[in-house]
């Protein structure tokens, strides 16, 4: 089955700085790639996503780059905001059958 | 829309003891997955069921588990009987056709 790693699994910025999370998957079929934030107490919630089919996608201060050759793909947050703290997971998707990250904690400081 | 809505958001029991977890999905969505988190093994897909049908229980870790989905808009997780090693936050998320789930917030269960 599928296995994904993510890494770092914690992460500390200074407000303002650049923030990279890389995730590898082992199934070369996957084909969908969601990254979820989750804050305290919440549930994950859905911040960008990328298929297959494309390589890079941006969204204001989050983008998500695909290598599929190499099988990792990425999450850049610029401009980090201490609400931008929370933990953050990968996932690898074929079709309904999800498998996520560890997760990496993300501190922003003020 | 309300978003999925997962009940109870807490619930403390008694080792032996029945628990059900319930979960409104979002109205239209036609998947509805249920997964558990702990510290250990992170996040786990459960069970998933397509138009109220159960598709894949590959993940229901024993038979103390079962999930059913009575119609569209409700679903329940049930554990009998409870253990201490069944105490993890347990999550409800639905999608429309396949790939984008939303999550609801949780249920975290303890069990003493």
């Amino acid at each position: 089955g599928e296995n994904v790693e993510q890494h770092p699994s914690t992460l500390s910025v200074q407000e303002g700085d650049s923030a990279v999370i890389k995730c590898t998957y082992s199934d070369s079929a996957s084909n969908y790639f969601p990254w979820y934030k989750q804050e305290l107490g919440k549930g994950p919630q859905l911040i960008i996503d990328i298929r297959s089919n494309v390589g890079e996608k941006k969204d204001q201060r989050i983008a998500v780059t695909l290598n599929k050759t190499a099988k990792h793909f990425s999450l850049h947050i610029t401009e980090t905001q201490p609400e931008d703290s929370a933990v953050y997971f990968c996932a690898a998707s074929i079709f309904n059958d999800m498998r996520f990250g560890a997760g990496t904690r993300l501190t922003v400081k003020p | 829309d309300a978003g999925v809505i997962q009940s109870p958001r807490h619930e403390v029991t008694e080792m032996g003891q029945e628990v059900t977890l319930r979960c409104k999905p979002i109205s239209g969505h036609d998947y509805l997955f249920w997964y558990r988190q702990t510290m250990m093994r992170g996040l786990e897909l459960l069970i998933y069921f397509n138009n109220n049908v159960p598709i894949d229980d590959s993940g229901m870790p024993e038979d103390r588990f079962s999930a059913k989905m009575p119609n569209a808009s409700f679903s329940t997780l049930k554990i009998q009987p409870s253990e201490p090693r069944d105490s993890a936050v347990y999550f409800c998320a639905s999608s429309y056709r396949v790939e984008t789930q939303y999550f609801g917030p949780g249920t975290r269960l303890l069990v003493l």
